[in-house]
């Protein structure tokens, strides 16, 4: 099955400063990597995803890049602020039919 | 809102009961997939039902079950509760199964299990 491998597991940023989080998958089968923000108590949130068959994604202050042959993705926020703190999760299917998830990282935005 | 419902939001039970958590996937919607979050964990997949039929199984124990019902909610029974079962169980559901592919997964609220 799918293995997904996220980091860091906590990332402190200032504000203003950009956070960059990784993610390594092994299942080649794969083509979709969804990046999802959780704020406490509240459920996963979908920000933003890539398919492979593009190499960069993005949307305002979120992109996602992906190298399918090294079979890494990342989450790249910039002018970070107060509200993008949250723990955020990446995932990939896999060919098994389900969507596997990294452990998540948790960012805190410094004012 | 994603449009996934999750009831209760909240329980908290007795060790060795038995719990019902009940989901509406959104509109539309033919998959359903539970996940369990324990405090300061991932996301664990537990099952996937797919209009009806269970399509992928995760690390669910056998304590556990879930269903589909043929207007597509879902529920997920957990007996015999043990300490270790308190945790968050997520729903989610998707317009179909989500593959290689992909498609996307909206996640409900959550309902939150303290088992005393």
């Amino acid at each position: 099955g799918e293995n997904v491998e996220q980091h860091p597991s906590t990332l402190s940023v200032q504000e203003g400063d950009s956070a960059v989080i990784k993610c390594t998958y092994s299942d080649s089968a794969s083509n979709y990597f969804p990046w999802y923000k959780q704020e406490l108590g509240k459920g996963p949130q979908l920000i933003i995803d890539i398919r492979s068959n593009v190499g960069e994604k993005k949307d305002q202050r979120i992109a996602v890049t992906l190298n399918k042959t090294a079979k890494h993705f990342s989450l790249h926020i910039t002018e970070t602020q107060p509200e993008d703190s949250a723990v955020y999760f990446c995932a990939a299917p896999g060919s098994n039919e389900k969507l596997t998830f990294g452990t998540g990282t948790r960012l805190t935005i410094i004012p | 809102d994603s449009g996934v419902t999750q009831t209760p939001k909240h329980l908290i039970t007795a060790t060795g009961q038995r719990v019902t958590l009940r989901c509406s996937p959104r509109s539309g919607d033919l998959s359903v997939y539970w996940y369990q979050q324990s405090l300061d964990q991932g996301l664990q997949f537990l099952i996937q039902y797919y209009n009806g039929e269970e399509r992928a199984k995760g690390n669910i124990l056998e304590r556990f079950s879930a269903q589909q019902f043929p207007d597509l909610h879902s529920e997920l029974n957990l007996s015999s509760l043990e300490l270790g079962d308190s945790a968050l169980y997520f729903c989610a559901s998707s317009v179909e199964w989500a593959g290689p592919t992909g498609n996307t997964i909206y996640f409900g609220e959550g309902s939150w299990l303290t088992v005393v």
